[in-house]
């Protein structure tokens, strides 16, 4: 079965660092590049980073550039996403999505996402 | 950074009205301009990319058009399921930026 599968959210101190992972099953993880999406609580979709399928081109966000990095283990078809100094603005569902192609940006998979709670 | 401004925020129609929901890009993003549903408590589909190529498995109600700076979604007939919210994502160039989202409602 096509799918992804996020782990790591839950609930962290302002501050602290967590590390998300996504699984991916089901389709060739290596020539597809992924991406993280953010929802906050009641707000719209906000793409967070992005890696190619070798993992040599990484892209992040305004927000989150310098704060995040993104990561992936092809050989454990796993997307990582490490943050650090987390602040309660980043507090959000955190979806991973595949590119629908190898040289397009759009996103035709999605996992169910993991919450993270940023709160002391 | 390219600004993804959706039209309306959001709007309220009967069943079988035909509903079109605007995307302006900041800057030429040619056609790479891509839609998203989500309903309530679900994960984000996707429903057209590249402007207007309709992704496997979705009704053919839901078309797309535009180029440069002005897209749009429409819906032929609304139907009961359509109840979500559609955000407009540029692909042009990095970051690759969402719209604010529009959230239609059913009369």
């Amino acid at each position: 079965e096509v799918q992804l599968l996020e782990s790591g959210g839950g609930l962290v101190q302002p501050g602290e660092p967590l590390r998300l992972s996504c699984t991916a099953s089901g389709f060739r993880f290596s020539s597809f590049g992924m991406s993280w999406v953010r929802q906050a609580p009641g707000k719209g979709l906000e793409w967070v980073s992005g890696i190619s399928g070798s993992g040599e081109t990484t892209y992040y966000g305004d927000s989150v550039k310098g704060w995040f990095t993104i990561s992936r283990d092809n050989s454990k078809n796993t997307l990582y996403l490490q943050t650090n100094i987390l602040r309660a603005e980043d507090t959000a569902v955190y979806y991973c999505a595949k590119a629908g192609s190898t040289r397009d940006w759009y996103f035709d998979l999605w996992g169910r996402g993991t919450l993270v709670t940023v709160s002391s | 950074d390219i600004q993804m401004t959706q039209s309306p925020s959001s709007l309220s129609a009967f069943v079988g009205d035909r509903v079109t929901i605007t995307c302006r890009a900041s800057q030429s993003i040619s056609t790479y301009l891509n839609w998203y549903q989500q309903k309530p408590g679900k994960v984000p589909k996707l429903l057209i990319y590249t402007t207007s190529n309709l992704q496997s498995g979705v009704p053919s109600r839901f078309s797309g058009s535009g180029s440069g700076t002005d897209f749009t979604l429409t819906i032929s007939s609304l139907q009961p399921e359509d109840y979500a919210s559609y955000y407009c994502q540029q692909s042009y160039s990095s970051p690759w930026t969402f719209g604010q989202g529009t959230k239609v409602e059913i009369e």
